[in-house]
């Protein structure tokens, strides 16, 4: 069945703009999980969402990074007034969070280049 | 936090040889161990991953050990071919239940097989 998919694939933009990224979770996933992968470095922790619970948003790096999951499926990214450090590849995962089930299936990612 | 530290950060070998990773972690409570391939230009694929309750696991070429004593685990390729080229991350998590799975990922190490 098709995977997790995200778009766009890649995002220029000038220092300051919004950006928004945009993330299909697999159809019945409950979980869903925002990453940061840094240039040659390993996976960060942004944000996580598990039902209709409230979103663990521990790892978000600062106050101009949000997200939101609609209807429990779809979820965006938001970066405001966006900095060179932003630039990085962003993934999202999806998981069934179920009894011993944890794998988390990843999207191919989102490479944001703030210029 | 925890932390994940991975080494080595690249590593070459001859096709038909053998590939160990090794991961240390720093919360004794993390009691999932997954470890992830990712290609170039896509998301990270899960290769095997291991639970505290267990000390090895293994999936045809691939094995996976645990010390919890030492708070490290280890990613041993056999056989080695050249589509085992990739970079691959350990990660660690307390996996609770309702309570998701933030992965924390080491840095990476990048695999080359050579013919």
């Amino acid at each position: 069945g098709a995977g997790v998919s995200q778009s766009p694939s890649n995002k220029v933009t000038e220092k300051g703009k919004d950006v928004e990224l945009r993330c299909d979770p697999i159809s019945g996933h409950t979980a869903l999980y925002w990453y940061r992968q840094s240039l040659g470095q390993g996976l960060e922790f942004l944000i996580y969402f598990q039902g209709n619970s409230a979103p663990d948003k521990s790892g978000l790096p600062s106050d101009r990074f949000s997200a939101e999951r609609t209807g429990g499926s779809v979820s965006t990214l938001t970066i405001q007034r966006t900095q060179q450090e932003d630039s990085a590849v962003y993934l999202c995962a999806s998981s069934l969070d179920r009894g011993q089930s944890n794998e988390q299936f990843f999207g191919p990612g989102t490479r944001l280049t703030v210029l | 936090g925890e932390n994940v530290e991975q080494h080595p950060s690249t590593l070459s070998v001859q096709e038909g040889d053998s590939a160990v990773i090794k991961c240390t972690y720093s919360d004794s409570a993390s009691n999932y161990f997954p470890w992830y391939k990712q290609e170039l230009g896509k998301g990270p694929q899960l290769i095997i991953d291991i639970r505290s309750n267990v000390g090895e696991k293994k999936d045809q070429r691939i094995a996976v050990t645990l010390n919890k004593t030492a708070k490290h685990f280890s990613l041993h390729i056999t056989e080695t071919q050249p589509e085992d080229s990739a970079v691959y991350f350990c990660a660690a998590s307390i996996s609770i239940k309702a309570a998701g799975n933030k992965l924390t990922f080491g840095g990476g190490t990048r695999v080359l097989v050579k013919p």
